[in-house]
């Protein structure tokens, strides 16, 4: 079964430090989100893209977040530099266009610890 | 107050009880999603609804677009379906998920 790809599954880094986060969505999927999930909470959206285009990422930190998804397949999020308060869980998903109602996945995440 | 709000944010159930999730939304909607995301942290789709009743296995989730409200129903519940359970609703772009349900069902 098809699934999103994400890497690495856990990350420990120190505060200040650069990390990065890859994802590869379902073949065909051209919408990618990114999004994170702070324990005890709902995923909030930090970035979509169509292809590779971003065309929401009105909740991205911009300071220290950059995303990028540069031939419109796979997608790195980047932190620099790692604060405390951005440990949590951060999630790929992709859906085959837009709004669609059908085909919407989640990869399985990747764990951000920053001490 | 959250656009989509779940209750209860808790609940332990013993094996083989039937258990039930709610989800209320005050937003316009093109569908409703049940989800259900395990400790390792990988969230896995159950259910897209936009009207009606969709079952699968011992799962049933119903969702009632007047009332802004659905329910994900487990029937003998299983120590396996311990799981926080998330409910989100989908507009065009737009995805707005709740706050999730942790169920411990124990033996």
């Amino acid at each position: 079964e098809a699934e999103v790809a994400q890497s690495p599954r856990y990350k420990i880094t120190e505060k200040s430090q650069a990390v990065a986060f890859w994802c590869d969505p379902i073949s065909g999927h051209a919408t990618l989100y990114w999004y994170r999930q702070i324990l005890g909470q709902g995923p909030e959206l930090l970035v979509q893209f169509q292809d590779e285009s971003v065309v929401d990422d009105s909740q991205l930190p911009k300071d220290r977040f950059s995303a990028e998804r540069l031939k419109g397949v796979d997608s790195t999020l980047k932190i620099q530099p790692a604060e405390l308060g951005d440990s949590a869980m951060y999630l790929c998903a992709s859906s085959f266009t837009p709004g669609a109602n059908y085909g919407y996945t989640f990869g399985s995440g990747t764990r951000l610890t920053v001490v | 107050k959250n656009e989509v709000e779940q209750s209860p944010q808790n609940l332990t159930a013993q094996e083989g009880e039937f258990i039930t999730i709610n989800c209320s939304y005050s937003v316009g909607i093109s569908a409703l999603h049940w989800l259900q995301q395990h400790p390792g942290g990988g969230i896995v789709s159950l259910f897209m609804l936009s009207s009606g009743k969709k079952k699968h296995g011992r799962l049933i989730a119903t969702i009632n677009i007047q009332e802004k409200h659905s329910s994900l129903h487990i029937t003998a519940s299983h120590p396996r379906d311990s799981a926080v359970y998330i409910c989100a609703v989908r507009n065009n772009n737009d995805m707005r998920f709740g706050a999730g349900t942790r169920l411990t069902v124990k033996p």
